[in-house]
């Protein structure tokens, strides 16, 4: 039962295109969406947020929207560098559960010269 | 990184044995939280703590047991190690603030 889900393993893009990473979620108690970025051999990094009561929030090349009608949220990379080839993980936090975070199963983008 | 080590960070051992993975934390978060990560599963919360000597299960936590005696130390146990629990194995602290977790480098665990 994946309550958050990364439907595309993974993604190349061009440097300098948009790259758009994808998030849906099944659980209507979420509450607080974040993204993560994980490079191999590492932890996973804190990239971006956004709490529900909001539908975009934006941080330099990074853009993370939210469509609670659809239960969807995407991640935009403007523009896409290669130091930005990694995995992401969506994931998210309900109301009433603590901090404790649910994740998808990753996206491996691959940011191509 | 918020200061979260772990140790150690490669380990490989034989079915049926115990071991014990360590994370230790700097800046004083109430909050740990140990997961696995494994292919086509993404990140898997195993227990977590929310104050010394609190800790609660997580979505995985058959064959595996925690233990926080200091707020700095989060001890992650398997008592009898299996083939199963070849992964991953990532410590994060925080989420006090915007669900904000830090987490640890890693530890890769190999059951034989």
């Amino acid at each position: 039962d994946q309550q958050v889900k990364q439907n595309s393993p993974s993604l190349s893009v061009q440097e300098g295109r948009i790259s758009i990473l994808n998030c849906d979620y099944t659980n209507s108690m979420f509450d607080y969406f974040l993204w993560y970025k994980k490079y191999p051999a590492e932890g996973p990094t804190f990239l971006i947020s956004i709490s529900s009561i909001k539908d975009k929030n934006e941080d330099g090349r990074f853009t993370v929207f939210l469509n609670k009608s659809a239960k969807h949220l995407s991640l935009h990379i403007v523009p896409s560098q290669p130091g930005d080839s990694a995995v992401y993980f969506c994931a998210a936090s309900a109301r009433g559960g603590g901090n404790k975070l649910t994740f998808g199963t990753g996206t491996q983008l691959k940011v191509e010269l | 990184d918020a200061g979260i080590t772990q140790s150690p960070r490669h380990k490989v051992t034989e079915t049926g044995t115990p071991v014990t993975l360590r994370c230790h934390q700097t800046e004083n978060h109430r909050y740990m939280y140990w997961y696995r990560q494994d292919p086509g599963h993404g990140l898997r919360l195993i227990h977590y703590s929310y104050g010394v000597k609190d800790t609660d299960k997580g979505e995985v936590s058959d064959g595996y047991s925690v233990s926080r005696s200091k707020t700095e130390d989060f001890l992650l146990t398997l008592e009898s190690a299996t083939s199963s629990q070849t992964s991953v194995y990532f410590c994060a602290a925080g989420g006090e603030i915007n669900n904000e977790q830090f987490f640890g480098p890693g530890t890769r665990l190999t059951v034989l």
